[in-house]
């Protein structure tokens, strides 16, 4: 199995553009998990689905944030316009209905100058 | 609300012992643990979902003390591979979807 896949593995962009993270879970995987992680604040959950419904985005900072599960193998976390402070690495995790282990994929780390 | 853990930050020697622990202002229903190392993705360790439970594996192992709303990681015999930032996490009864992962905890084994 490869595991959790995000893209891109980093990304930096100009303060007022706008940014794409994606990832895909597992496969048979049904809830998928946003966390933005950094020195200050930790590993914060941001949005996550169940079955490809969002569940939980009290997390999710601003409007600029907005998360979208199409399907069951892909997940988008948009900001628009990106601002310094949202510079941070961005992990998806994904778990298999009935468990607990959360997969993290490898990340994305974001630079917004 | 987040969990806190102690220490922030711990050197040991290889072999030496240490103790993580995570507490919780809220009453505890699951608590997970997750360790980092450098660069890379959390990886999951261990559940807990009841309290008085007590998981292990090597020699890495967890209890959990629901009345005290607290949780202990115990390292035993460490090993150069132990050395990143360890977190716990506590979640809601059943133990999956939403956690809400603690400060972490910084282990670094030396030789």
């Amino acid at each position: 199995d490869a595991g959790v896949i995000q893209s891109p593995r980093h990304e930096v962009t100009e303060m007022g553009q706008e940014v794409t993270l994606r990832c895909k879970p597992i496969s048979g995987h049904n809830s998928l998990f946003w966390y933005r992680q950094t020195m200050m604040r930790g590993l914060e959950l941001l949005i996550y689905f169940n079955n490809n419904v969002p569940i939980d985005d009290s997390g999710m900072p601003e409007d600029r944030f907005s998360a979208k599960m199409p399907n069951a193998s892909f997940s988008t976390l948009k900001i628009q316009p990106s601002e310094p402070r949202d510079s941070a690495v961005y992990f998806c995790a994904s778990v298999e209905r009935g468990n607990n282990e959360q997969f993290f994929g490898p990340g994305t780390r974001l630079t917004v100058l | 609300q987040q969990p806190v853990q102690s220490p922030q930050a711990v050197i040991l020697r290889e072999g030496e012992d240490a103790v993580i622990n995570c507490s919780s202002s809220k009453a505890l229903y699951s608590v997970h643990w997750y360790r980092q190392k450098h660069g890379e993705a959390p990886v999951f360790l261990m559940i807990l979902l009841k309290g008085g439970e007590q998981k292990g594996h090597d020699k890495i192992s967890a209890s959990f003390n629901e009345k005290k709303q607290q949780s202990s990681l115990y390292l035993t015999a460490s090993q150069l591979s132990y050395s990143g930032t360890y977190f716990c996490g506590t979640g809601p009864p059943g133990g999956y979807q939403k956690v809400t992962f603690g400060t972490g905890t910084k282990l670094q084994v030396i030789p």
